[in-house]
């Protein structure tokens, strides 16, 4: 069981360039999110999504787009990276009742733009 | 909106010592859920323990166990016995109880075990 899934693990960027980031859970979980973790700021949500079709802005959702066509796939993607985007990303997932309270994280991605 | 404080960035304590990270939350819901994440230097996020605000009794996990204060909206955690394992950022975080169930964190605490 694979659990959360992040895609890549490690990217290195040049400032304007694109790029998308893979999550993939395999728990049939409802809900997803995005979240980006900078020293001594904790982890701060980006996007998140309900379900299949989905998506919400979070905390810092400036600069990304999200889109979850498939209820296992919630896709993050830099239109045109700047070094303020330089971070460490977290996917997860949580079930969509009430007795699934934990989330599940990925492993996250090491992201630097140059 | 929900806030969370974590206000120990960094902590040591010698091993098999025992440890109490803090953290305090602000929210008007009464219905919601704390919990603690670890995140050792491989950089996974593994849940540790969590609390459901409507129980009064605190959570214990083995070692770890919390001491919830609602009306004073503490939840710090402590390890007993502490081991070179438990090395890690300690993250605190918040969630509502029902409906647009997202994890609010703090801005973590770093925890060296000293052998």
């Amino acid at each position: 069981n694979a659990g959360v899934t992040q895609t890549p693990k490690f990217r290195v960027l040049k400032t304007g360039q694109s790029m998308t980031l893979l999550c993939a859970q395999d728990m049939n979980h409802e809900y997803m999110y995005w979240y980006r973790q900078d020293p001594g700021m904790g982890l701060r949500l980006i996007h998140y999504s309900v379900g299949e079709g989905t998506t919400a802005k979070g905390e810092v959702p400036d600069g990304y787009n999200v889109s979850r066509l498939k209820k296992q796939n919630f896709l993050l993607g830099l239109e045109s990276a700047a070094p303020s985007q330089t971070s460490v990303y977290f996917c997860a997932s949580k079930g969509g009742d009430l007795m699934n309270t934990e989330a599940f994280f990925g492993q996250g991605t090491r992201l630097t733009v140059v | 909106a929900q806030t969370v404080t974590q206000s120990q960035p960094e902590m040591s304590v010698q091993e098999a010592e025992t440890v109490t990270l803090s953290c305090t939350y602000d929210t008007s819901e009464s219905n919601y859920y704390l919990f603690w994440y670890k995140q050792p230097p491989s950089r996974q996020m593994i849940l540790v323990i969590r609390q459901e605000a409507y129980k009064q009794q605190n959570a214990t996990e083995n070692r770890f166990s919390v001491n919830f204060q609602k009306a004073a909206k503490s939840f710090s955690l402590k390890i007993s016995d502490s081991q070179l394992g438990d090395t890690a950022m300690y993250f605190c975080a918040f969630m509502r109880g029902f409906g647009n169930e997202k994890l609010t964190f703090g801005t973590g605490t770093r925890l060296t075990i000293i052998p």
